[in-house]
């Protein structure tokens, strides 16, 4: 069966900070990734998503940067936070992009 | 950008009530229509993947029906139990891509 992790589960940091998220699948090969945030009060919003090694879909203009070093692999990173970085992270994979997406526990993060 | 709502934001019925909430999306370009739970601490849970007009499905005392033409989804949940109480979201997939766009999600809250 396939699962998909991510760490850490919460992290506060402070703005200016670095930051590095990471999620990865078990169980299953080249499938599709995504990164969304979900802020405070609002919806899931899509910030990242990857069909392959090194294919990076950007949605959402912003200071985060995402990347696929292995083929289970996606990171989120930040070379600076911002405040208003703070929210809900999740990580979500699908077989393709016909399929439903699965996702992973996400992480809380707040930025001081 | 793509305009996925759902209404209401947030109910609270009591245990043993049917209720439903709606899910509006774009009428043009429609390639699926999913449906998740998200429970407080836990990752969002498939319940539906809606792909054509006059789709109906059902998962328990859950159920789902998909009119495309005119950009609705209704959920239902008859004889509603405190276990059903979480956040229901909705997410619009067109066929020019692989994302998913979703709604600000319904908070349902069953009392006991």
């Amino acid at each position: 069966s396939q699962t998909i992790h991510q760490w850490p589960a919460t992290l506060v940091q402070p703005v200016g900070s670095p930051l590095s998220l990471e999620c990865t699948v078990e169980g299953t090969s080249n499938p599709n990734l995504y990164w969304y945030r979900q802020a405070a009060g609002r919806g899931l919003q899509l910030l990242f998503y990857s069909v392959g090694i090194g294919q990076i879909s950007s949605e959402v203009p912003q200071n985060l940067s995402a990347s696929r070093p292995q083929d289970r692999q996606f990171i989120l990173s930040s070379k600076k936070l911002l405040l208003s970085d703070s929210g809900f992270y999740l990580c979500a994979w699908s077989r393709g992009g016909d399929y439903e997406q699965y996702f992973g526990p996400g992480t809380r993060l707040t930025v001081t | 950008i793509l305009n996925v709502e759902q209404s209401p934001q947030s109910l609270h019925v009591q245990e043993g009530d049917s209720t439903n909430f709606t899910c509006s999306f774009p009428s043009s370009n429609f390639y699926a229509l999913h449906w998740y739970r998200w429970e407080t601490a836990k990752s969002p849970e498939a319940l539906f993947v809606m792909t054509l007009n006059g789709d109906e499905k059902k998962k328990g005392r859950i159920s789902a029906t998909l009119n495309t033409k005119e950009g609705y989804s209704y959920l239902y949940i008859k004889g509603s139990q405190p276990e059903d109480s979480a956040t229901y979201l909705c997410a619009f997939r067109n066929n020019a891509g692989n994302m998913l766009t979703f709604g600000g999600g319904t908070r349902l809250m069953v009392k006991p």
